[in-house]
C-alpha cells in the first residue's frame, strides 16, 4: 500500500508569493493534519481535517489555510510568504485520534 | 496548555551501550502518547501509542513505558542503524490536535 505522498518535494518562492501544497492520504484513511517543522524542534500542528470539515486548528496566521477534498486528499495554502514561513511541511493522514503516518514534506524556502 | 519536553536534547552512544530518552508532559488529560523516529530530511515514523500508566510496548530494541507524568524509551543494545532523532508527542483528549516535543537527536557510533 502507498504511504502519504506530499508535492512538491522542494519548493522556492520569495516574500509575498502564495504557495499550494498538496498531500494524499494512505487508502482508508480519513483524517488529514498539516504540520510544520523548523530545524531542530518538533512539528508544530497547523490544521486537522476529518471527513472535509476542519477539526482543529493551531496557532498561525489566518494566511495559513487548508481544505480537504471529498477522495480525503487535501491542501495547504499559504499567502504572503514570509522568511519565516521557510520550513519543512508534513502532512500526516490517521485512522481518527489514533497515531498519525506521515508523509517525506515539503521542503518551502523562502527568500 | 499542553507542553511536552524531551531530555537530553541529544545523545551519543557507542554501538551496544543501552540508555533511555525521556518524554515529560503537561496535559490536562492525557488520551494518548505517542513516539516517532525522524530521520534527516523525512517525515517522522510512527514507533508505539501508549494510553495508560503502567503500559509498555516492544519492538525490537526499543521498549517505551508510560508514567502519568513521563515517558521513556529504553534502547538495548543500539546499533548505528538506530541513529536519528526521537519525537514523542501526547494527545490530550479525542478531537485534540496532538502536540510534540522538540526531540532527542541519538548518535550511535561503531
Amino acid at each position: 500500500d502507498a504511504g502519504v505522498t506530499q508535492s512538491p518535494t522542494h519548493l522556492i518562492k520569495t516574500r509575498g508569493q502564495h504557495v499550494t501544497l498538496r498531500c494524499s492520504p494512505i487508502s482508508g484513511h480519513k483524517s488529514v493534519s498539516w504540520y510544520q517543522q523548523v530545524l531542530g524542534q518538533g512539528p508544530q500542528f497547523i490544521f486537522q481535517y476529518y471527513e472535509k470539515e476542519e477539526r482543529g486548528r493551531g496557532n498561525f496566521p489566518d494566511r495559513f489555510s487548508a481544505r480537504q477534498f471529498p477522495n480525503y486528499s487535501s491542501e495547504l495554502n499559504v499567502n504572503a510568504l514570509l522568511l519565516g514561513d521557510s520550513a519543512l511541511y508534513l502532512c500526516a493522514s490517521s485512522v481518527l485520534d489514533a497515531g498519525e503516518f506521515f508523509g517525506p514534506g515539503t521542503r518551502l524556502t523562502v527568500l | 496548555e499542553d507542553q511536552v519536553t524531551q531530555s537530553p536534547e541529544a545523545l551519543r552512544l557507542q554501538e551496544g551501550e543501552s540508555s533511555s530518552l525521556n518524554c515529560s508532559y503537561t496535559v490536562s488529560g492525557l488520551r494518548g502518547l505517542f513516539w516517532y523516529r525522524q530521520d534527516p530530511g523525512k517525515g517522522p515514523e510512527f514507533l508505539f501509542t501508549l494510553y495508560s500508566a503502567g503500559e509498555e510496548k516492544e519492538k525490537e530494541r526499543l521498549k517505551a513505558t508510560l508514567t502519568k507524568k513521563e515517558s521513556f524509551l529504553h534502547i538495548t543494545a543500539p546499533k548505528p542503524e538506530d541513529s536519528a532523532t526521537y519525537l514523542c508527542a501526547v494527545q490530550a483528549g479525542y478531537g485534540q490536535n496532538f502536540v510534540f516535543g522538540p526531540g532527542t537527536r541519538l548518535s550511535v557510533l561503531p
